[in-house]
């Protein structure tokens, strides 16, 4: 079975800050990597994602995330945040050929602060 | 429009009660799924569902169960309900053909409260 760390639990940076949350996961096939973020008191809504091919992903609202199939990781980054950028992110991974429905396994969450 | 939906929004509930919830997508996903967060935020898969198969996760109680009377359609019940089930419920679907990513829509969520 799979595994998601996320390490840092609360991270709190000022507006413009870069912001570096890391993911870490085991298992030992090939993975599908999501980023999800869930802002206050909202559902999940994907940031990125990565099935293939270039390691490094672009997403929505200026994120980007890069997979380091050596290091298991897959650390989601952003140059600049803004106050708005304030939520809790999830790492997700799932086996990336498994027949049956495939269940993503979510890590434990980063809660990210941006002060104004 | 919402691609997946849930209702209701907020359930609170004495123990012992049986409840559920209902889930819908419009998307035309064969496959759904069922996330418990506890207040911690941590989120864990309950169940999927696609019209060949139902994979329960061993930890949940089996006073839950899922319900499909459509592929559109996933409710959840739970039975004899706890104060530990007390948790924000989030349903979620996805196009589980081979080869298809297989991106998760998540709904709203469904805040459970058992009193």
């Amino acid at each position: 079975a799979q595994s998601v760390s996320q390490h840092n639990h609360h991270v709190i940076l000022s507006e413009a800050a870069s912001l570096e949350l890391g993911c870490n996961y085991s298992y030992g096939g090939t993975v599908n990597l999501f980023w999800y973020v869930q802002y206050p008191g909202q559902h999940l809504q994907l940031l990125l994602k990565y099935f293939s091919g270039d390691p490094l992903v672009k997403g929505i609202k200026g994120f980007e995330a890069e997979f380091i199939k050596s290091k298991f990781s897959f650390n989601l980054r952003k140059p600049s945040v803004q106050w708005s950028d304030t939520a809790e992110y999830f790492c997700a991974v799932n086996p990336a050929f498994s027949g049956s429905a495939r269940q993503l396994t979510f890590g434990s969450g980063t809660q990210l602060t941006v002060l104004p | 429009d919402t691609a997946v939906s849930q209702t209701p929004k907020y359930l609170v509930t004495q123990m012992g009660n049986d409840k559920s919830i209902k889930c819908e997508q419009n998307l035309g996903h064969d496959t759904m799924y069922w996330y418990k967060q506890d207040s911690k935020k941590f989120l864990k898969i309950m169940f999927s569902y696609n019209n060949k198969e139902l994979i329960i996760n061993e930890t949940v109680p089996n006073r839950f169960s899922p319900k499909s009377p459509d592929k559109a359609h996933l409710n959840l019940h739970i039975n004899s309900l706890e104060l530990g089930d007390s948790a924000v419920y989030f349903c979620a679907s996805s196009h589980e053909l081979a080869g298809f990513y297989n991106e998760q829509f998540f709904g709203p969520g469904t805040r459970l409260t058992v009193l």
